[in-house]
């Protein structure tokens, strides 16, 4: 089954500075990377995705892209803010499992630093 | 409203003791989820309902129960807690056809 790595454990960025998440996947049949954000005390929020018909997509600031040969994906945060201080998951989704199953990486502990 | 609520938020359990979490949304979602989340390890999805249909992971398919007896409930059951069943659990629903999943707050479950 898929299997999905987080490569950063913990990441420190000084305000204003760009941040860089990092995961890699096993299964060439997904389709659908999200990337979800929790902070404390609290449960996983939505913050962007990607779908394997392209390699990139903006929201704001934040950026993702994907190398599907590699198969590999990252979120980029620009000019980060405190409040981007949290956990962030990435997650792959194989587009043959019907129900969307989500296999998430081990989180990244994004530390913003003013 | 996207709000996916857990109850409690909270519980403690007594090895051996049965334990009955509960979720629910109101945003009519087909499919609820149920994941378990340890320290430093990724969410891991225990089972899943679509409509009244329970899907359960392979490797936690006897240590968990789950019912849904409406659309919006959905609950989690362990028959008798062990040590190993500490953990947050956290709930979630989509649309179907939908891909994006919206999670609750979790429940922290501690097992003495």
């Amino acid at each position: 089954g898929e299997k999905v790595e987080q490569h950063e454990s913990t990441l420190s960025v000084r305000e204003g500075d760009s941040a860089v998440i990092n995961c890699t996947y096993t299964d060439t049949a997904s389709s659908y990377f999200p990337w979800y954000k929790q902070e404390a005390g609290k449960g996983l929020h939505f913050v962007i995705d990607i779908r394997s018909n392209v390699d990139r997509k903006q929201s704001q600031r934040l950026i993702v892209l994907l190398d599907k040969k590699a198969k590999r994906f990252s979120l980029h945060i620009t000019a980060t803010q405190p409040e981007d201080s949290a956990i962030y998951f990435c997650a792959a989704s194989p587009s043959n499992t019907g129900n969307y199953k989500y296999v998430f990486g081990a989180g990244t502990r994004l530390k913003v630093i003013a | 409203d996207t709000t996916v609520k857990q109850n409690p938020r909270y519980k403690l359990a007594r090895v051996g003791k049965p334990v009955n979490l509960i979720c629910s949304q109101t945003m009519n979602h087909d499919t609820m989820y149920w994941y378990q989340k340890k320290p430093n390890q990724a969410p891991k999805l225990l089972l899943f309902y679509y409509d009244k249909i329970l899907n359960r992971e392979a490797d936690t398919f006897e240590k968990f129960q789950s019912s849904r007896p409406n659309n919006s409930f959905c609950s989690l059951y362990i028959g008798s807690a062990g040590l190993e069943y500490s953990a947050m659990y956290l709930c979630a629903s989509s649309r179907l056809g939908a891909y994006e999943q919206y999670f609750g707050p979790g429940t922290r479950l501690t097992v003495l």
